[in-house]
């Protein structure tokens, strides 16, 4: 069973620019959630799609977005891109459903984009 | 909101020993989710052990086990007969648990994390 698939493994923008990245799950699982990894940060929550919905958002600007297709493939998006925005990119997916204990599933993780600002 | 703390950045051991890296967290829920997570060098972010809140009984996996205590909001995670390749960034972290209508799904609350170093 192929496990979740993030790319590019590495991208280099500029600052102004706008990436997308993208992350396709495992098969058969809904859900897609994405985290950003900074050094000084840590790991911080993005967002969460679950069927082709954002069930959840952190606190990020609107320069973040993302979207899922029908297929369960996740993008996510960062427009006018900031130095700050260097940072690993984590997508996990799971098949956690509405009303679903999570127990019953596992977040899996992808291997990460790592992104640099320059 | 919830929080996770890691208060220790950086661990080590000697190969066959035994260390204990610590979790607090912070919430007013009554059910959740608990995780220790491995990150080794190579990024990819492995689940090496989780615990509902509403067991008393503690987790354990092969080598290692957790000591859950509710009341104090701790959960720390002992890796017993430590491995070189055990070496890895551990992190805490916190879920909610699912419900309609809620705002914690797939949210993951992480610690700052422990860099655990199995030395030969």
């Amino acid at each position: 069973k192929a496990g979740v698939t993030q790319t590019p493994r590495y991208l280099i923008k500029t600052r102004g620019q706008q990436v997308t990245l993208s992350c396709s799950p495992i098969s058969g699982h809904r859900s897609v959630s994405w985290y950003q990894q900074t050094p000084g940060q840590g790991l911080q929550f993005l967002f969460e799609y679950f069927s082709e919905t954002q069930r959840n958002k952190g606190n990020f600007p609107g320069r973040f977005s993302g979207r899922q297709f029908s297929n369960s493939r996740s993008e996510m998006n960062v427009s006018t891109l900031e130095l700050g925005d260097s940072a690993l990119y984590l997508c996990a997916s799971s098949s956690t459903g509405p009303g679903a204990l999570p127990m019953n599933t596992e977040a899996f993780f992808g291997q990460g984009t790592r992104l640099t600002v320059v | 909101a919830q929080t996770v703390t890691q208060s220790q950045p950086e661990m080590s051991v000697q190969e066959a020993e035994t260390v204990t890296l610590s979790c607090t967290y912070d919430t007013s829920e009554n059910n959740y989710y608990l995780f220790w997570y491995k990150q080794p060098p190579s990024r990819q972010m492995i689940l090496v052990i989780r615990q509902e809140a509403y067991k008393q009984q503690n987790a354990t996996e092969n080598r290692f086990s957790v000591n859950f205590q509710k009341a104090a909001k701790s959960f720390s995670l002992k890796i017993s007969d430590s491995q070189l390749g055990d070496t890895a960034m551990y992190f805490c972290a916190f879920m909610s648990p699912l419900n309609a209508g809620g705002t914690s799904y797939g949210k993951l609350t992480f610690g700052q994390g422990t860099i655990l170093t199995v030395h030969p």
